[in-house]
């Protein structure tokens, strides 16, 4: 099982700020099969990256996801108020098989 | 309106059974596999089952193995999950999910509900 380590854990920045995410990978993930979500408190998550670098239907372009092999990046270029929220990486590489990283909160400072 | 909607859950005893049921709407629901994805409170995101599109292969989180039975029913566009057996450590929201892509064996998901939570407790 390929396990995801995400850091910081937790993230204090200002609206306007850039934020750096990672997420990092025990073993090579197949096909840069990653994916990254958000999730807001009593929310379900909301998919904003896969294939590790394709946005989803309606995601802003302030997000965006880079890397490969076994690091991974999310960057929010300018945060917004409604960004601040708890984000997910998780990895599909192999066939039937699928983890999520423990999660980075983005707080406000 | 493309949506999956939760019901099912409550607070149910250890050892006791409870069964969820996902009803989807706005997509062809028969062309796409699901999952179940469940979050103990305060914690992380857990894969728990799959089904195929067809419901001839179910794949299970060895947490969960022999003891929760993913099902669906295409005629009502619904997915199930049957919990027995239930433990403590079971106590989480519960969401269905649907994967980005109709036939394929690498997951992500584009579409969640908003879930329903179960209770584990004596």
């Amino acid at each position: 099982e390929i396990v995801l380590t995400q850091s910081p854990g937790t993230l204090s920045l200002s609206p306007g700020e850039r934020a750096t995410l990672s997420c990092r990978a025990s073993q090579s993930v197949s096909s840069s099969y990653l994916a990254w979500y958000q999730q807001k408190p009593g929310q379900a998550p909301r998919l904003l990256i896969y294939g590790a670098s394709s946005r989803a239907t309606g995601i802003p372009d302030r997000f965006s996801g880079s890397g490969s092999g076994t690091d991974f990046t999310l960057t929010i270029s300018r945060l917004e108020p409604e960004d601040f929220a708890v984000y997910y990486c998780q990895q599909y590489g192999s066939p039937y098989q699928l983890t999520f990283g423990g999660g980075t909160k983005v707080e406000i400072k | 309106q493309v949506q999956l909607v939760e019901s099912g859950g409550g607070v149910v005893q250890p050892g006791g059974s409870l069964r969820l049921s996902c009803a989807a709407s706005g997509f062809t629901f028969s062309s796409y596999g699901m999952h179940w994805v469940r979050q103990a409170p305060g914690k992380g995101l857990e894969w728990v089952a799959f089904i195929r599109y067809d419901g001839s292969n179910k794949y299970y989180a060895d947490s969960v193995k022999g003891r929760f039975t993913i099902s669906r029913d295409n005629s009502k566009n619904t997915l199930y999950l049957q919990m027995n057996s239930l433990r403590a450590e079971d106590t989480a929201v519960y969401y269905c999910a649907k994967p980005g892509e109709p036939i394929t064996v690498y997951w992500y998901f584009d579409l969640w509900g908003r879930g329903t939570l179960v209770t584990v407790s004596s």
